[in-house]
């Protein structure tokens, strides 16, 4: 069965430093991937996605995100953390021919100026 | 633009009882998506409507339960309660169908089970 797997559960940052949260997905097809973001008291939001094209895909706020085939993932960074992307991230796969989108576990990042 | 409203905001059930959350989309989606949240378990996919129709479930039992009406508003209705079905539930309306290009979702409703 199609898993997403997040292995950071919890990320604690100071302002400034980088970012990288890995996602790894199970599915061998075509796929689609999606990061979204939760922050404190806010509904989920779209971070960026992939489709097709630039593996290297950008987002908003400066996140980006790598499609590594190869590897299976979709590992999400930003060079300089800010108190504001305090939040939870979840990494999400779609495959192609499905309307299913299946969710990881989710990261909490905190970040402390 | 009215975003996803989900309501109740909070609900507080016995095990045992059967609860109804509603979910009204943004105006002109008709696809409807509902996820459990749970710490440590993220959102787990419950089941997917466009146009009435149940297109995707999840893997979740029986007591599980939804449905569509023509306005496209969606209904969630868990029979039973066990104190496992604690979550926050969401749901997620989209444009399109068959691509889940991007998923608005709404606030969710809290449900505990005592």
């Amino acid at each position: 069965a199609q898993s997403v797997s997040q292995h950071n559960h919890h990320v604690i940052l100071s302002e400034a430093a980088s970012l990288e949260l890995g996602c790894n997905y199970s599915y061998g097809g075509t796929v689609n991937l999606f990061w979204y973001v939760q922050y404190p008291g806010q509904h989920l939001q779209l971070l960026l996605k992939y489709f097709s094209g630039d593996p290297l895909v950008k987002g908003i706020k400066g996140f980006e995100a790598e499609f590594i085939k190869s590897k299976f993932s979709f590992n999400l960074r930003k060079p300089s953390v800010q108190w504001s992307d305090t939040a939870e991230y979840f990494c999400a796969v779609n495959s192609r021919g499905t309307d299913k989108l299946i969710f990881g576990t989710g990261t909490r990042l905190q970040v402390f100026p | 633009k009215a975003g996803v409203t989900q309501t109740p905001r909070y609900l507080i059930k016995t095990r045992g009882q059967q609860v109804t959350l509603s979910c009204s989309p943004i105006s002109g989606h008709r696809s409807v998506s509902w996820y459990q949240q749970t710490p440590g378990q993220g959102l787990q996919f419950l089941f997917e409507y466009f146009s009435e129709t149940q297109r995707n479930k999840g893997n979740f039992p029986g007591r599980f339960s939804g449905r569509q009406f023509s306005n496209s508003r969606s209904e969630m209705n868990v029979s039973t309660l066990e104190l496992g079905d604690s979550a926050l539930y969401l749901c997620a309306s989209s444009p399109l169908v068959g691509i889940n290009e991007k998923l608005f979702f709404g606030s969710g409703t809290q449900l505990s089970v005592l």
